[in-house]
């Protein structure tokens, strides 16, 4: 049963502390996708991959928010530094732009910055 | 720009019967794709139902069914037999069918399924 993982699954961090969150999209998928929900904005993309090379990171604060694709099996999501602000629950999803186009969302991250 | 609206934030529903949740979407786009998802008390994003703006027939997953109509640029989902187990906020989702594989979302609707 092919699925997207996500660690960690909670974290809790002080403000002004790095967080990394990574993920590990479905084996074979080409596009990897980073959202942020929050009760506030609920659903927002925050940036975007196909075929490891990033298209679309125009919903990420630049300042403090950075994602890289290591390599096809890792996705990672940095916040340096973090701030309260950031608290929310950051989903992982990837999909296959030759297949049916549908995203698989992983479990999420929830992350409190204190 | 695209445009998601789910105008309902909250409804319940009995038991085994049937109930009925709204979407409609605004886009200039004539190829698209339309999406719902559930999430769960447990978070996890649950692909529930998906739908071609180019097929006129509409989808069907067991229960779950939709009414689109891309005309008037509405897209429901129709839930038969209501389970306890189908409690969760459901999202509707936009795609633009122009291969840039964005998501757009609406804010949700939170259905409880009442014993």
């Amino acid at each position: 049963d092919a699925r997207v993982t996500q660690t960690p699954r909670h974290k809790v961090t002080e403000m002004g502390q790095e967080v990394t969150m990574r993920c590990q999209p479905i084996l074979g998928h080409n596009t990897v996708f980073w959202y942020r929900q929050t009760m506030m904005q609920g659903l927002e993309l925050l940036a975007y991959f196909r075929n490891r090379a990033p298209l679309d990171d125009s919903g990420m604060p630049k300042d403090r928010f950075s994602a890289e694709m290591p390599d096809a099996t890792l996705a990672t999501l940095k916040i340096q530094p973090s701030e309260p602000r950031d608290s929310a629950v950051y989903f992982c999803a990837s999909g296959l732009t030759t297949g049916t186009d549908t995203q698989y969302f992983g479990p999420g991250t929830r992350l409190t910055v204190l | 720009a695209q445009t998601v609206t789910q105008s309902q934030p909250e409804m319940s529903v009995q038991e085994a019967e049937t109930v009925t949740l709204s979407c409609t979407y605004d886009t200039s786009e004539n190829n698209y794709y339309l999406f719902w998802y559930k999430q769960p008390p447990s978070r996890q994003m649950i692909l529930v139902i998906r739908q071609e703006a180019y097929k006129q027939q509409n989808a069907t997953e067991n229960r779950f069914s939709v009414n689109f109509q891309k005309a008037a640029k509405s897209f429901s989902l129709k839930i038969s037999d209501s389970q306890l187990g189908d409690t969760a906020m459901y999202f509707c989702a936009f795609m633009r069918g122009s291969g840039t594989y964005k998501y757009i979302f609406g804010t949700g609707t939170r259905l409880k399924v009442l014993a």
